[in-house]
């Protein structure tokens, strides 16, 4: 079973710049959440969504992030423009999840971005 | 507000001890999910394990096991006879029980660095 994809792995740019990621998760996973992983720290929810609908964006900073999930299928996360503090890995993750049962998630390699 | 504490920031070992990694955390739904996770040098998360509120029996799988106690609201981590291949960063995690407008959003610990010399 092929587990979940991304891209690209690394992306470096300038700060005010804008960048996209890609995620393709496991066949089959309704649920797609996107982290931010700041070095040293524990990764930290994006955003959520179920299907391709958003079940919890609550820590995304709206005024430069945004996120889709169009067919319900893969997604992309995008920042615009982008500041140095943006510096940090992205991960993507999918899981099977049903009302009143957390599945575990299933993690991607990750993008690694530096905003310069 | 769920919350999680990996109070060891960096553990370091010699190949064949023992290491305990801790964890505790804060919830106030009476169902929830508690995950370990392994972060390697290459970077992607690998699930280690899934325990949910009600199911507080210890779990061994090979070299690592699993003590979860609910009146410590702990969930502590062994590996037995550490291995050069151990040394990672290991992620405790906290989710709640999915219903709700939650479906099973994880809030991580800031993890133990495990550091396994030959």
């Amino acid at each position: 079973e092929a587990g979940v994809a991304q891209s690209p792995r690394y992306k470096i740019i300038e700060k005010r710049q804008s960048v996209a990621f890609w995620c393709n998760p496991i066949s089959g996973h309704a649920t797609l959440y996107w982290y931010q992983q700041i070095l040293g720290q524990g990764p930290k929810l994006l955003i959520q969504f179920q299907n391709n609908g958003v079940v919890d964006d609550s820590q995304l900073p709206k005024d430069r992030f945004s996120a889709e999930r169009l067919k319900g299928v893969d997604s992309t996360l995008k920042i615009q423009p982008a500041k140095l503090e943006d510096s940090a890995v992205y991960l993507c993750a999918s899981s099977l999840v049903s009302w009143g049962h957390a599945g575990e998630q299933y993690f991607g390699p990750g993008t690694r971005l530096t905003v310069t | 507000a769920q919350k999680v504490t990996q109070a060891q920031t960096e553990i370091s070992v010699v190949e064949k001890e023992d290491v305990t990694l801790d964890c505790v955390y804060e919830t106030r739904d009476t169902t929830y999910y508690l995950f370990w996770y392994k972060q390697p040098p290459s970077g992607e998360l690998v699930f280690l394990i899934r325990r949910n509120s009600f199911d507080e029996q210890n779990e061994i799988s090979g070299r690592y096991s699993w003590n979860f106690q609910k009146s410590t609201s702990s969930f502590n981590f062994t590996i037995t006879a550490s291995q050069v291949v151990d040394s990672a960063v290991y992620f405790c995690a906290l989710s709640d029980d999915a219903g709700g407008t939650s479906y099973g959003k994880l809030t991580f610990g800031q993890g133990t660095i495990l550091t396994v010399h030959p």
